[in-house]
């Protein structure tokens, strides 16, 4: 089976542009949930989403959002960048539902740069 | 009071040992424990996953679980340089949303 793939790996954006990054789960995987990991913070929790539907979200501002489509892949949107998103976002799937299905796996990550 | 705790190391021990990683949790009512290990530059990697108390074996590996302590922990014996890394416990919870937390990390080095 295919890993999680993130698309793009690399990003460099300026202050108050925009960011859309993508995740494509593994295949039978029905949730995926996005974390930032800085080295001051570790992995902070973002979104997580099951059958489209976002089921919960991290302490996080407004600028963060996300949504998961019908086929598992998600994306997520940075409005607003502040030099503080500089960050690697991951993207994790899992099965979802289950005892044992909340097992994660991570994507390669999007190092994201803002100057 | 952070939701998972970890010391952050560095972890040291010598080629052969055993190495013992630890954690808490604060959400009583988790129910899903799971250790990553993360090399530099990397992604997390699941290794471990553990639902009841006591222990569960995997290789080299062993992660123990007492729900009534809050404690989670791992061991890896006969531990190699390629151990190196920094390791990860992580909570599923379901306090407040569904949810898993990470904590920080702990480094480990294993010195041949």
């Amino acid at each position: 089976k295919a890993g999680v793939t993130q698309t793009p790996r690399y990003l460099i954006k300026t202050r108050g542009q925009q960011v859309t990054l993508s995740c494509s789960p593994i295949s039978g995987h029905r949730s995926v949930s996005w974390y930032q990991q800085t080295p001051g913070q570790g992995l902070q929790f973002l979104f997580e989403y099951f059958s489209e539907t976002q089921r919960n979200k991290g302490n996080f501002p407004g600028r963060f959002s996300g949504r998961q489509f019908s086929n598992s892949r998600s994306e997520m949107n940075v409005s607003t960048l502040e030099l503080g998103d500089s960050a690697l976002y991951l993207c994790a799937s899992s099965l979802g539902a289950g005892q044992s299905s909340y097992e994660q796996y991570f994507g390669p990550g999007t190092r994201l740069t803002v100057t | 009071q952070k939701e998972v705790e970890q010391n952050s190391g560095p972890l040291s021990v010598p080629e052969g040992a055993i190495a013992s990683l630890n954690c808490t949790y604060s959400d009583r009512g988790s129910q899903s424990f799971f250790w990553y290990r993360q090399y530099s530059g990397k992604s997390p990697e699941l290794i471990m996953s553990i639902y009841s108390n006591g222990d569960k074996e995997d290789g080299r590996f062993t992660a123990q679980l007492n729900k009534a302590s809050q404690y989670v922990s791992l061991l890896i014996r006969d531990s190699q340089p390629s151990d190196s890394a920094t390791y990860l416990c992580a909570v599923r919870s379901n306090t407040g949303g569904f949810k898993t937390i990470f904590g920080a990390g702990t480094r480990l080095f294993v010195k041949a």
